[in-house]
């Protein structure tokens, strides 16, 4: 399917463990991010990447490590888990220049118990 | 620190009612503005704002920027209850970063 997809869904994972939320672009888009949505906070920016293996801290990266070995892919793990990563998280994705703006995919929702 | 604001945080109309909502930032080398709509999934594009004074319509929803004043407003005319959601602001960066504001979540009463 073209376009930009996230998996899982929706996530429940305990406290201290490792969780991978994953992120395809089928566009060859230079550009994709991971935001996070929070009640109050907005979209706030955790990591972003320019192009493969080139990744650069958002806002709030504390907790989370990302890699871009490929440019459609662009995972982003939770090392341990905590409860306050409870969260919508949301990929994107755009074009060097970004004049069409920036692709959203479905959101995955994750919880920590 | 690089800022968006976003207001009002929240606003209730009646279908047909007039609104605008308001976008100002704080950041270092701004390159565009943009404005998207979210309703229960992920946030969709309604507009690209670069340059000050020239209004960015679509339909019943138009935008424009002033860079002087470091704001943005999109007015949404003839509200109906299909545009109850999230509008959210954005600011791009050099870097191609894009910061949001908070949004405002807007409600449209038949």
């Amino acid at each position: 399917d073209a376009g930009i997809t996230q998996s899982p869904r929706y996530k429940i994972t305990e406290t201290g463990r490792q969780v991978t939320l994953m992120c395809h672009q089928t566009w060859s888009h230079s550009y994709m991010f991971w935001y996070r949505q929070d009640l109050g906070h907005g979209l706030r920016l955790i990591y972003y990447s320019a192009a493969a293996d080139i990744t650069d801290k958002g806002e709030v990266p504390d907790g989370y490590v990302v890699s871009r070995s490929k440019t459609e892919n662009f995972p982003l793990t939770l090392e341990s888990a905590t409860r306050s990563q409870t969260s919508v998280y949301f990929c994107a994705s755009s074009e060097s220049g970004g004049y069409y703006g920036y692709t959203f995919g479905s959101g995955t929702r994750l919880t920590v118990v | 620190e690089d800022k968006v604001v976003q207001s009002p945080l929240s606003l209730v109309v009646h279908e047909g009612d007039t609104v605008t909502l308001n976008c100002s930032y704080e950041v270092t080398n701004f390159r565009s503005l943009l404005w998207y709509k979210q309703e229960k999934k992920a946030p969709t594009f309604l507009f690209m704002l670069t340059s000050s004074g020239i209004e960015k319509k679509s339909g019943r929803l138009s935008s424009i920027l002033d860079k002087k004043e470091l704001s943005s407003i999109l007015n949404i005319t003839a509200t109906q209850t299909g545009d109850s959601a999230i509008y959210l602001c954005a600011v791009r960066l050099d870097t191609d970063k894009l910061i949001f504001g908070t949004g405002t979540r807007l409600q449209v009463f038949p």
